[in-house]
């Protein structure tokens, strides 16, 4: 069985541009998470989603960041624009609730 | 690849040697408790996870500790290879349904 999918692997784009993250979930899990993950730390939660509402997005920087998951299967996370700050690892992850998180391998972006 | 966590605890283990890696948590009303390992590079993966009604619970070659009381989760790996060389972080919730909280994550170095 696939693991959770995510695209692109890296991506470097300079500040004030736009930037998109495409993230495939795990067949069968309702349930997908996004979160930011910064060198040194653990991966910080930035919106959940229950199919395709998304039930916890308190912690999304609403002015720059968006994110959607139309059909209830794939999520796309939006940075438009980037800023310096948001240099991290962009992570998707995604469960059967109450279940365990898998998480993909991750995006890593750099904002120059 | 890029390092993950270049100014976390550290824990060098000889190989073959057991290791115990410990984590402090936070909430008291958390009942759901993972252990994930994460490679550079790579996202989070799962290793073992816990329910607050046990104190212990063992896998293949890790056993992971509840102590309930002083709120401090272990994961114990028996006969340590070089495979094993990873950062780990614990990670809390309660019900499945509140937001996965990490903690700091050590950095397990096994020496050959």
């Amino acid at each position: 069985e696939a693991g959770v999918v995510q695209s692109p692997r890296y991506k470097i784009i300079e500040k004030k541009q736009p930037v998109a993250f495409w993230c495939n979930p795990i067949s069968g899990h309702n349930t997908l998470y996004w979160y930011l993950q910064n060198l040194g730390q653990g991966p910080e939660l930035l919106i959940r989603y229950e199919n395709e509402e998304a039930v916890d997005d308190s912690q999304l920087p609403k002015d720059r960041f968006s994110a959607e998951r139309l059909k209830g299967v794939d999520s796309t996370l939006k940075i438009q624009p980037a800023e310096l700050g948001d240099s991290a690892v962009y992570l998707c992850a995604s469960s059967n609730p109450p279940g365990t998180q898998y998480f993909g391998p991750g995006t890593r972006l750099t904002v120059l | 690849g890029e390092s993950v966590g270049l100014h976390l605890p550290t824990l060098s283990v000889q190989e073959g040697d057991n290791s115990i890696i410990n984590c402090a948590y936070s909430n008291s009303a958390s009942d759901y408790f993972i252990w994930y390992k994460q490679e550079s590079g790579k996202g989070p993966q799962f290793i073992i996870d816990i329910r607050s009604n046990m104190d212990k619970r063992q896998g293949q070659r890790v056993t992971v500790l509840l102590n309930k009381t002083v709120k401090h989760l272990s994961l114990q790996i028996a006969a340590t290879q070089p495979g094993d060389s990873a950062v780990y972080f614990c990670a809390e919730t309660h019900s499945g349904n509140t937001p996965l909280v990490f903690g700091k994550g050590t950095r397990l170095s096994v020496i050959a």
